[in-house]
């Protein structure tokens, strides 16, 4: 079956080391994204993808990074971990095409914890 | 930016009632709706998408457009504990693949 998967699941780190969790996803989705999830602020786009090579800015996209070499691959950076960035982040794909919105299958989530 | 905005809750319904969430958007040109469920830990799952004004029914779930008060609702019959958890409220963004989510409202079923 196909799947989306998160990796680590948990992870704790210090301010200002560079983290990368990784997404991947079985659904051969052309469009990838990263969201975190906060206690009152519901999920927040950080970056996302619409295909190989193509990155693009959410609405939260500072201190954090993506690149995307393969369908399949959507890592997301923090280039200098802030405590700020303490957070659970969940990975999404879809397989909207010609404009149409599909629906987002999201990862397990990584929780992540900045000291 | 388009906004879809849900009370926070909590909204709390015992057993077996009918829990009715609500959630309204900023942007006349979105012709699309989904509403997503979380379980406390667990990632988001979608339960509905609605295209069309009016009512969609699957199972006990019935998800509610009114295109011309920017306004969609999900409703669910004969609650059960297991349907308690968070649900969030989505639309597509202008142009794009991008999906827009409210900031989710906490359902609670008293057994």
């Amino acid at each position: 079956d196909a799947e989306i998967t998160q990796s680590p699941r948990h992870k704790i780190t210090e301010t200002g080391r560079q983290v990368t969790l990784a997404c991947h996803q079985t659904w051969n989705h052309n469009n990838m994204f990263w969201y975190r999830q906060d206690l009152g602020h519901g999920l927040r786009l950080i970056h996302y993808s619409y295909g190989v090579h193509d990155t693009n800015k959410g609405e939260v996209s500072d201190g954090y990074s993506v690149s995307r070499s393969n369908t399949e691959d959507l890592p997301l950076t923090l280039e200098s971990a802030a405590s700020s960035q303490t957070s659970v982040y969940f990975c999404a794909s879809s397989g909207g095409t010609s404009g149409t919105t599909d629906t987002q299958y999201f990862g397990p989530g990584t929780r992540l914890t900045v000291l | 930016q388009k906004e879809v905005e849900q009370n926070s809750g909590p909204l709390s319904v015992p057993e077996g009632a009918i829990a009715s969430l609500n959630c309204t958007y900023s942007d006349r040109v979105s012709q699309s709706f989904f509403w997503y469920r979380q379980y406390s830990g667990k990632s988001p799952e979608l339960i509905m998408s609605i295209y069309s004004n009016g009512d969609k029914e699957d199972g006990r779930f019935t998800a509610q457009l009114n295109k011309a008060s920017q306004y969609v609702s999900l409703l669910i019959r004969d609650s059960q504990p297991s349907d308690s958890a968070t649900y969030l409220c989505a639309a597509p963004s202008t142009g794009g693949f991008k999906t827009i989510f409210g900031a989710g409202t906490r359902l609670f079923v008293k057994a």
